[in-house]
């Protein structure tokens, strides 16, 4: 696609429930990150993917937290048992690759994620 | 540990010129790089400095200098469509995919 693309925009659940996030990165890139932003405040990193494997998941917040990439392209970020903490804007970025040129990080538009 | 010290809020007035500082205490880096994000909106990358010195896109220019591990952006002819927050970030020699962000910079522009 022309952009990187995450769904949903919003998302409001109840406390307990699981959430499913995605993300559908620009075609050809081979790097992909997720990243957490709560209001005002910076980028926590919680996990990159090079194709398909996750070399670090140092950032994910608990065992609530996975994530996983097929085909080198889609990514979904799984919250189980969502808290009150958990909500935040969620973003995927993705770049040509994890090294190399400027690194430039193109970002998708998030997912808010509000958990009651 | 590694990190990036940026100024919480900076206040300018349109038609000003603003510069928004950069300090880091970290291994080596490939560069340094600064985006923008607008209130609900998705960071977008300005700017990336591999070397020392001055670079210089339309309105904005970035700064790095290595050996003062400093940094900086500087916005000129401020318009009010510049009010967002600032990042910057760099990439570690030892871990060739991993960015460390600043804080971010939130820029207050007034007529």
């Amino acid at each position: 696609g022309a952009g990187v693309s995450q769904s949903p925009s919003n998302k409001v659940t109840e406390k307990g429930k699981d959430v499913e996030l995605r993300c559908d990165p620009i075609s050809g890139h081979t790097a992909l990150y997720w990243y957490r932003q709560s209001l005002g405040q910076g980028l926590e990193f919680l996990i990159y993917f090079q194709g398909n494997s996750a070399p670090d998941k140092s950032g994910l917040p608990s065992d609530r937290f996975s994530a996983e990439r097929t085909g080198g392209s889609v990514s979904t970020l799984t919250i189980q048992r969502t808290q009150q903490e958990d909500s935040a804007v969620y973003l995927c970025a993705s770049s040509l690759s994890g090294t190399g040129g400027t690194g430039e990080l193109f970002f998708g538009e998030g997912s808010r994620l509000t958990v009651l | 540990g590694q990190s990036l010290e940026q100024p919480s809020e900076v206040t300018a007035v349109e038609g000003a010129i603003v510069q928004i500082n950069c300090t880091y205490q970290t291994s080596g880096f490939y560069g340094l790089s600064w985006y923008q994000q607008h209130d609900g909106g998705a960071p977008t990358f300005l700017s990336y400095n591999a070397l020392d010195g001055l670079e210089e896109t339309g309105r904005f220019s970035s700064f790095l200098s290595r050996s003062d591990s400093y940094g900086y952006l500087l916005l000129q002819e401020l318009q009010m469509k510049d009010s967002a927050s600032y990042f910057c970030a760099v990439r570690l020699m030892d871990s060739n995919y991993q960015l460390i962000w600043g804080a971010g910079t939130k820029l207050i522009i007034k007529p």
